[in-house]
C-alpha cells in the first residue's frame, strides 16, 4: 500500500540554523500538506499546497517558514532560522484532491529538536 | 471558527472491555468529521470519517463513531479492546471555510489496554 514517507525521523539543530524537513507523498496525490505537534498540544496545520503554489497557510506559517517542490515527488519544508519554539513533530500529509472530505495521509513525521 | 475538544487525555481500559473515546466539535455549518490513529513510530492513520450520509459510521479494526448533531459529537467506539488498539487516536473536523481541507485537530486521547 502507498504511503508518505518523511526523513529524516529526528533532526537536532541549534538554534538559528536553517532546518530542511523532507517528504515524499503518495505518487498519484496533488495537494500537500504540512503539520506540527508541540509536545502535550494540538496538531496544528501549517500550509497547503497545490500546483506548486501555497493554497493556505496558517498564522503560524511566517516568513521563516518555506515550502517547495524541488521535483516531481519530494515536498519539503524549509525554517529558515530556528527558534527553540520550533522544537515539535512535523507531519507531512498528502490528498488526491483537495475537497474538504478528501482523506489525507499522513508520513511518520520528522521529531525536530531545537537547542 | 470551527474546533474540536477530546474529553480525556489519557484513557485506559481492560483487554476485552468496551473502548468509549469522546470527541466533541463546534461548527457553524454541517462538519466533516475523523477519526485518525497513530501507533507508536507511525504516522497518522485514517480510521473512520463522516461526511454524509449515515450517522453511524463503521471504520477499520472493529472500530464505529456516531456522529450526533444534537450534541455536537462524534464518539469513537469498540466493543472490546484489544491490546493492539493501544494508540494515540486523534479526532478532527475538516474546515469548511478555508480554501483546502486542511484538518482542525482535537488534543489526542492516548488509549492504554491493560491484560
Amino acid at each position: 500500500e502507498p504511503e508518505v514517507t518523511q526523513t529524516p525521523s529526528h533532526q537536532v539543530t541549534q538554534m538559528g540554523q536553517e532546518v530542511i524537513l523532507r517528504c515524499v507523498p503518495i505518487s498519484n496525490h496533488l495537494y500537500f500538506y504540512w503539520y506540527r505537534q508541540i509536545l502535550g498540544q494540538k496538531v496544528e496545520f501549517l500550509v497547503s499546497f497545490y500546483n506548486n503554489e501555497i493554497s493556505e497557510k496558517s498564522e503560524i506559517f511566517d516568513d521563516q517558514f518555506s515550502v517547495e517542490r524541488p521535483d516531481g515527488s519530494n515536498f519539503t519544508l524549509k525554517i529558515r532560522s530556528t527558534k527553540l519554539e520550533d522544537s515539535a513533530m512535523y507531519f507531512c500529509a498528502s490528498s488526491k484532491q483537495g475537497a474538504k472530505l478528501e482523506t489525507q495521509y499522513f508520513g511518520p513525521g520528522t521529531r525536530l529538536l531545537v537547542l | 471558527a470551527q474546533s474540536v475538544t477530546q474529553l480525556g487525555s489519557h484513557v485506559s481500559v481492560s483487554e476485552g472491555a468496551l473502548v468509549l473515546l469522546r470527541c466533541n466539535y463546534s461548527s457553524s455549518v454541517p462538519p466533516y468529521l475523523f477519526w485518525y490513529v497513530q501507533y507508536p513510530n507511525q504516522g497518522l492513520q485514517l480510521l473512520l470519517k463522516y461526511t454524509t450520509g449515515a450517522t453511524l459510521v463503521k471504520g477499520i479494526n472493529g472500530f464505529e463513531a456516531e456522529f450526533k448533531k444534537s450534541e455536537t459529537s462524534f464518539h469513537l467506539t469498540k466493543p472490546s479492546a484489544h491490546m493492539s488498539d493501544a494508540a494515540e487516536y486523534f479526532c478532527a473536523v475538516s474546515d469548511r471555510a478555508g480554501n483546502t481541507g486542511k484538518l482542525i485537530f482535537g488534543q489526542g486521547t492516548t488509549l492504554q489496554v491493560k491484560p
